[in-house]
């Protein structure tokens, strides 16, 4: 893995099923985040996690949750999909510290459509 | 509230240079990014700033004037590959970055 990794790459979902995107990072970054975009809106971040075994809701959390059990793995469960959240989500991570910043690093995005 | 603004789209010819404006309102700043989206791709990081001024990399150069809540990114030399969305991201007070929609960027032969 080099990078940052997501799964799967698109997925057609029927309203109500359950999902689970997966999302794996192998540069040891404390902090993850999960983004949803939509045409015409900029990115929009969901829930994120800025170390281990915390996380945080963002701007757009309900129907979303999320799991940080160890650094490198940050899934993003929908429980029962709606159509108003087919999106491009995208995961990112950065190695941040309270007294520093550095850039995100974005993975390559999941398709996902709710029928 | 939070705000950004940049514009929606622009056109430039290859060769030449373009500025794209972006103004922000944030609770709290701790810097403002610049990234560049390819259509159907993930965004890719070109700038960042925290104090106010110019900061050149290469082709790209990126400005900020914390006082105005303003930057903008100049791209010189324009090549087709340049074609993508640039998004504006400035970094509020809890470092979370406010995001832009993005100014789609047309690059004309």
């Amino acid at each position: 893995i080099a990078g940052i990794t997501q799964a799967p790459t698109s997925q057609i979902l029927a309203a109500g099923r359950r999902m689970t995107l997966r999302c794996t990072q192998d540069m040891r970054h404390n902090a993850m985040y999960w983004y949803r975009q939509d045409l015409g809106l900029g990115l929009r971040l969901i829930h994120y996690s800025n170390t281990a075994g915390t996380t945080g809701k963002g701007e757009v959390p309900d129907g979303y949750s999320v799991s940080r059990a160890n650094t490198d793995d940050f899934p993003l469960t929908l429980a029962s999909a709606v159509p108003s959240q087919t999106s491009v989500y995208f995961c990112a991570s950065s190695d941040s510290s309270g007294e520093s910043y550095n850039e995100q690093f974005f993975g390559p995005g999941t398709r996902l459509t709710v029928l | 509230g939070q705000n950004i603004d940049q514009p929606t789209e622009m056109t430039a010819t290859e060769g030449a240079i373009v500025q794209i404006n972006c103004t922000y309102q944030t609770s709290g700043f701790n810097g403002l990014f610049w990234y560049q989206q390819h259509a159907g791709e993930a965004p890719t990081f070109l700038s960042y700033n925290v104090l106010d001024g110019l900061e050149e990399k290469g082709r790209f150069s990126s400005f900020l004037s914390r006082s105005k809540g303003y930057s903008y990114l100049l791209l010189k030399e324009l090549q087709m590959k340049d074609s993508a969305s640039y998004l504006c991201a400035p970094a509020d007070s809890n470092y979370q970055l406010i995001w832009g929609a993005g100014t789609k960027l047309i690059i004309k032969p």
